[in-house]
């Protein structure tokens, strides 16, 4: 079975750093893009970042960039999502993804997300 | 980036058919046939229910389905069923690897 589990969500100040990490199991993770989407209280969801298999190629929401960074390690089978100078609209569940087999914009695997709260 | 305009809400009735659009620009989704929809029920994670504007994953009854005219893509859902209530999400690619996401539209089955 597919599984993503996210870990690394917390209450933090205005300023402060996170890092957010995904494990994956149940599938070959190395050839597989991941994405990071957000979800605010009572918004709607937000793509945050993305990387390719290899971890070579990343990619990021003007909202973030800058200010996040995506890595991968494939033999831990692990995303991470590094949020530096975080700020109040940062806060929101964050979802880990996996992305549809052959596919660069669909995901077709999500995890339970993680929340990361910025407050002073 | 600006978020694809979706309605707030939407209703039907069991046995219905409702239909969600998804507006977005040249740019996005009148630019790509790359448009998915997302469905979550609450507290729950989305899922992915349409892809390449009209495609069903394995498993998605053939009562979800999509298209796309210029900068607008529908969702439309046949046969309403109790279940089906929940948040929609369409997304679409902004070019390259970007995505761009609806603000989301709130299904209401009376």
């Amino acid at each position: 079975e597919v599984q993503l589990l996210e870990s690394g969500g917390a209450l933090i100040q205005p300023g402060g750093s996170l890092r957010l990490s995904c494990a994956s199991s149940g599938f070959t993770f190395k050839t597989r893009s991941m994405t990071w989407v957000r979800q605010g209280p009572g918004k709607g969801l937000e793509w945050v970042s993305s990387i390719d298999g290899s971890g070579d190629s990343t990619y990021y929401a003007d909202s973030v960039k800058g200010r996040f960074s995506i890595s991968r390690d494939n033999y831990k089978s692990t995303v991470y999502l590094q949020m530096n100078s975080l700020r109040a609209e940062d806060t929101a569940l964050y979802y880990c993804t996996k992305h549809l087999p052959g596919y660069k914009y669909y995901m077709d695997v999500w995890g339970k997300g993680t929340t990361v709260t910025v407050s002073s | 980036q600006s978020p694809l305009t979706q309605p707030h809400s939407v209703s039907g009735s069991p046995g219905q058919s409702v239909t969600i659009s998804c507006t977005g620009t040249s740019s996005d989704v009148g630019g790509y046939n790359y448009v998915s929809w997302y469905q979550q029920h609450p507290g729950e994670a989305p899922k992915l229910i349409i892809y390449d504007v009209h495609k069903r994953p394995s498993g998605v009854p053939d009562r979800f389905s999509g298209s796309k005219s210029g900068n607008t893509a529908s969702l439309t859902i046949s046969g309403l069923q109790a279940d089906d209530e929940a948040d929609y999400s369409c997304c679409s690619s902004a070019g390259g690897y970007m995505l761009v996401f609806g603000g989301g539209t709130k299904l209401t089955v009376l």
